[in-house]
């Protein structure tokens, strides 16, 4: 079965440069999360999509935005990096109310 | 969203039944349990979720006490590969607003 899909699954970049995630729902899901863990810590929820639209925010950064396309995938931007948005990323997907999958995630490693 | 408790770390036998517990006294009428649980380093794992019922799949059992403040997950016969953080959920299902709110879930380690 069809997998949600991360690219790149790891990212180099310098401070205060910026990156681009990307996220593959499932086919089908109408609703994509994106979640950031730090070293050592839980998963905690960045902003989601449904249907395209923004749908619920959570603790992201100004620096931060992502958008959702008439593909379904979605695109995380980070700006202005900093050494503490060294961290896993994942995106997962969902249909309706249903349970979410996640994806491999994508490992950013800021210098 | 209510707050779930959960132990820390668990220990269990290879072939022996993981149980873990989850306290959630604050829930409300409509909100259900969801568990979730992360290998080392890969992506959360929907495990099941439950209302008011007993709930069984694949991968394990949900046991919800009748008042709803507690429930506990079951894994039947537990192998290496069960080795994972295990998350206890509590929230609402509703449209475009399903976040998963991960707290301090329970490490659970299998050993041979």
């Amino acid at each position: 079965a069809a997998g949600v899909i991360q690219s790149p699954r790891h990212l180099i970049k310098e401070k205060r440069e910026t990156a681009t995630l990307k996220c593959y729902p499932i086919p089908r899901h109408d609703t994509v999360y994106w979640y950031q863990q730090g070293p050592g810590q839980d998963p905690q929820f960045l902003i989601s999509f449904y249907e395209k639209m923004q749908s619920d925010k959570g603790s992201i950064p100004d620096r931060f935005s992502a958008q959702q396309f008439s593909d379904y995938h979605s695109e995380l931007n980070m700006s202005s990096l900093e050494l503490g948005d060294s961290a896993l990323y994942f995106c997962a997907s969902s249909w309706l109310t249903n349970e979410q999958f996640f994806g491999p995630g994508t490992r950013l490693t800021v210098l | 969203d209510a707050k779930t408790t959960q132990p820390t770390s668990m220990d269990c036998a290879e072939g022996r039944a993981a149980n873990l517990p989850c306290n959630h006294s604050t829930i409300s009428g409509n909100e259900y349990v969801y568990w979730y649980r992360q290998i080392h380093s890969q992506g959360p794992q929907y495990i099941i979720h439950g209302l008011k019922n007993n709930e069984t799949n694949e991968m394990a059992s949900l046991i919800i006490t009748e008042d709803r403040k507690s429930s506990t997950l079951i894994l039947p016969h537990a192998t290496l590969r069960d080795t994972a953080v295990y998350y206890c959920i509590v929230r609402v299902p509703s449209g475009g607003y399903n976040k998963l709110i991960f707290g301090a879930g329970t490490r659970l380690a299998v050993h041979p």
